[in-house]
Order: C-alpha cells, then structure tokens, then sequence
C-alpha cells in the first residue's frame, strides 16, 4: 500500500493554464516536503512545511500543508514550459525516530508551449 | 558549496557481479540516506546511516545489500551477486545534525544508475 497518494500521476497542459497537485495520506506527518526531479538528476528540494495550515509560496507556486497534517498541495499559476518535470511530495513520518522520507509516486507534470 | 556527490552516474554490470556505489555528503552534513527509484515511480527508502552507525535499515532487503558510512570516506551502497530486478536509480541523501525540535531537509546527490545485463 503507498502510505502518500500523489494525484495526477499525469498531466498535461498548455502555457498558462494553473493547476494543483495533491497528496494525500492518513498518516500524520512531522513535516512534508516538495520535491522536483529533472530527468537523469537527483530531485532538488523546493519547500518544507511543517505546521497545519501553513502556506508558503515560491513564485508561482504556492504549497499548502492540511491543517491535520495528513495532505498537502501544491499550485501553479499560468504555468509556463520551465514547469516541466516529475513533482514529488515526501513526509517525514512522526514517531519513527529515524527521521526517514516517506515519497509520493511523484506527478509527471508536461507544459505545452 | 559542493553538493552530494555520487559515483559512478551510471554503472553497468552482468548478473552475479557486485556493485559499489559511493556517496558523498555535503560539508557538515553528517547522515546518509539511500533510496532506490524504479522507473516512473517515487523514491523507496533503504537506509539510514550516520559516520559508523546504522540507524534505520528496514528498506534495505535482507539479502545481498549492505551500506556503510565508515569514520573517513564516502558511504558506500554494497549490491552482491546483482540481478536484472536490482536494475534502478539509486539515490543517495544527506541532511545536517538534528536537533530535537528540527525537522529533516534531506539533499539529493544525482544519483547512480545502474543497469544489469
């Protein structure tokens, strides 16, 4: 069973068009973060949120953790093709001790020009 | 600033062979983690090392695979007698020291693709 729901798994749209991905679990997490990974390289963190209810926007992208934990999203407004890759969601499991990443089965996100 | 440096980025071998993947830490950052990406799918756990310990091993498979993280060196992802299913990215992290009330950034090298004929 995957423990984080990512959804879409696919998704393709034209340039500025918005959109949101979501992920989602029963678990409650310590932290959960967003990750974007380019094909052939190693995925590059883009932003951690930690308290329920948090919201945190990088440009375009606005990221927002559910107020119990368990979900979050993340929003891209007038998407341009520089948005273009693999967007993973991965939590921090609380209670684990070991401070292991749970990860998403990632949102395949392609921008038409 | 260097980041996380592994080796080799791609790595071929036939079946029964070893592979050894390194793994570099960024300055200061003194815990490893190793994933391992199957194509079209997220980052599975394996293990969690600190310089000389290891702290979490339950997504490592029983057989064939051992990680290290020795006082001086890199940490080293150890694949015996490999099969054509160990065919993956793998993916190693590292986060700084934690204290108590931080929550874990963990930064990712760009991985070792490895391939088994």
């Amino acid at each position: 069973t995957q423990l984080l729901e990512q959804s879409p798994q696919f998704l393709s749209i034209q340039e500025g068009e918005n959109l949101t991905v979501y992920c989602n679990s029963s678990s409650v997490f310590s932290s959960l973060q967003w990750y974007r990974q380019e094909p052939g390289e190693g995925p590059v963190l883009l932003v951690t949120v930690v308290t329920g209810g948090e919201v945190k926007k990088l440009k375009r992208l606005t990221f927002q953790f559910g107020d119990a934990r368990k979900d979050s999203s993340l929003h891209i407004t007038a998407a341009q093709p520089g948005d273009t890759g693999l967007y993973l969601c991965a939590g921090e499991i609380i209670g684990e001790g070991a401070q292991k990443l749970v990860f998403g089965q990632g949102t395949r996100l392609t921008i038409n020009p | 600033n260097a980041g996380v440096m592994q080796n080799p980025r791609h790595l071929v071998r036939r079946r029964g062979q070893e592979a050894r993947l390194r793994c570099s830490p960024m300055k200061g950052h003194s815990h490893v983690y190793w994933y391992r990406q199957l194509p079209e799918e997220g980052l599975k756990f394996m293990v969690y090392l600190q310089k000389e310990n290891i702290i979490d091993e339950s997504g490592m498979p029983k057989e064939r695979f051992s990680a290290e993280f020795p006082k001086e060196g890199p940490s080293i992802l150890r694949i015996q007698q490999v099969v054509r299913g160990d065919s993956a990215a793998y993916f190693c992290a590292s986060s700084p020291p934690l204290a108590a009330w931080a929550y874990n950034e963990q930064f990712f090298g760009p991985g070792t693709r490895l391939t088994v004929l």
